[in-house]
């Protein structure tokens, strides 16, 4: 089965600096991975994905992530933090005869400025 | 916004009701997904429905039942509701099934308060 790990439950940087989320997964066969955001009070956001091809994907709001799969890790970056990214992230596996998604126990991000 | 609704926002009642919580996906995806989030299990899959069918089955309990609609609207029926059930509810869609990956998109949730 299926797993995701994300070993920061919660990470403070200030604003301007730059941001790594970790996230590791367990899968069998080639993953498909994604990161949510998931502000207060919200739903779930999708930032990017990867299917296949290039490890390094472009998401929205300036983020990027990178497939390892040596590492077997998919983190998630961003150069230049803002103060509304503070919110929770997860990383999320989905794979298996149903396209349920995996989620890891998120990552809470806080921004001082 | 994702395009997916789920109504209500949110939802407080007394052990041992039952609720109903609904979700109308994306104009144009036929998959729905059930998530619970809770404090001390994080995000966990609850149900998938695709095209009215009952595609897919994670950790939801037997209280718990879930259908979907001809019109593509889905409900989550929760019923003897225990303290424990007290969590965020989403709802997600994406587009038609295939081999392939998915994306899925999701509604801002329904927060279930069991007292």
């Amino acid at each position: 089965a299926q797993s995701v790990t994300q070993p920061d439950i919660h990470i403070t940087v200030s604003e301007g600096a730059s941001l790594e989320l970790r996230c590791n997964y367990s899968y069998g066969a080639t993953p498909y991975l994604f990161w949510y955001v998931q502000s207060p009070g919200q739903g779930l956001q999708l930032l990017l994905k990867y299917f296949s091809g290039d490890t390094l994907v472009q998401g929205i709001k300036g983020f990027e992530a990178e497939f390892k799969r040596s590492q077997s890790s998919f983190n998630l970056r961003k150069p230049s933090v803002h103060w509304s990214d503070a919110a929770e992230y997860f990383c999320a596996v989905e794979g298996g005869t149903a396209s349920k998604l995996t989620f890891g126990t998120g990552t809470r991000l806080q921004v001082t400025l | 916004d994702s395009g997916v609704t789920q109504t209500p926002k949110h939802l407080i009642t007394a052990t041992g009701q039952r609720v109903t919580l609904r979700c109308s996906p994306r104009s144009g995806d036929l998959s729905v997904y059930w998530y619970q989030q809770s404090l001390d299990q994080g995000l966990q899959f609850l149900i998938q429905y695709y095209n009215g069918e009952e595609r897919a089955k994670g950790n939801i309990l037997e209280r718990f039942s879930a259908q979907q609609f001809p019109d593509l609207h889905s409900e989550l029926n929760l019923s003897s509701l225990e303290l424990g059930d007290s969590a965020l509810y989403f709802c997600a869609s994406s587009a038609l099934l295939s081999s392939g990956p998915h994306e899925q998109y999701f509604g801002p949730g329904t927060r279930l308060t069991v007292t």
